[in-house]
């Protein structure tokens, strides 16, 4: 399958400043990625969708100001969590789709902590 | 919208048996594809495998095979001959065939393999 790369594996931030993960697209070119927001023992929540070129739509309850995501080349898209609170602290994982694919490939995932 | 069930939070298997993992859904559409991740400790999503809806065929892979039936909208997953690396949290998955790969899980069914 393809492989998608999520940068970094983690990281831990003061709360407040913002952070930055970035999805790349290794071998094919992605049309579209999705982040997601993954709570411990829980299902995966989808965040936004994201296509290349494009603003981002974000699901019901996201708040847009605070991820901010941006999808500038078919290659990368970038999660940016904004003035992190304690309660940002999460597992973010993206995956990423392109033509021809008939799934969607995941990334590692981005555990963050703020403190 | 599509809701994905997931009815069993946790599951366990001897080592070597056969163990059914269900998962339900609910859609108005006649065409999708349905999906089983594997999600391991390191949390890595992996693909187990795919059915689209349209095939009256259940997909296998290796040791992992699903009962889908399209009429009951459901779509267990089996896997035979339970090997130690394959206790993980297992999704269930809906995609809608014009769904831009957007992806509904379940909220998963976590496995246990007792050597």
């Amino acid at each position: 399958g393809a492989v998608v790369s999520q940068h970094p594996s983690w990281v831990i931030c003061k709360s407040g400043t913002s952070v930055k993960i970035e999805c790349r697209s290794l071998d094919f070119q992605a049309t579209t990625m999705f982040w997601y927001r993954q709570f411990p023992k829980q299902s995966l929540m989808l965040m936004a969708t994201s296509n290349e070129g494009s603003k981002a739509t974000y699901e019901q309850g996201v708040e847009k100001d605070k991820f901010l995501i941006n999808h500038a080349s078919l290659t990368l898209s970038t999660l940016t969590v904004t003035s992190a609170h304690p309660e940002d602290s999460s597992f973010y994982i993206c995956s990423a789709t392109g033509a021809g694919n008939t799934e969607a490939f995941f990334g590692q995932g981005t555990r963050l902590t703020v403190v | 919208a599509q809701t994905v069930t997931q009815s069993q939070p946790e599951m366990s298997v001897q080592e070597a048996e056969t163990v059914t993992l269900s998962c339900t859904y609910d859609t108005s559409e006649s065409d999708y594809y349905l999906f089983w991740y594997k999600q391991p400790p390191s949390r890595q999503m992996i693909l187990v495998i795919r059915q689209e809806a349209y095939k009256q065929q259940n997909a296998t892979e290796n040791r992992f095979s699903v009962n889908f039936q399209k009429a009951a909208k459901s779509f267990s997953l089996k896997i035979s001959d339970s090997q130690l690396g394959d206790a993980a949290m297992y999704f269930c998955a809906y995609r809608s065939e014009g769904s831009n790969y957007k992806l509904t899980f379940g909220k998963g069914t976590l496995l246990t393999v007792n050597p």
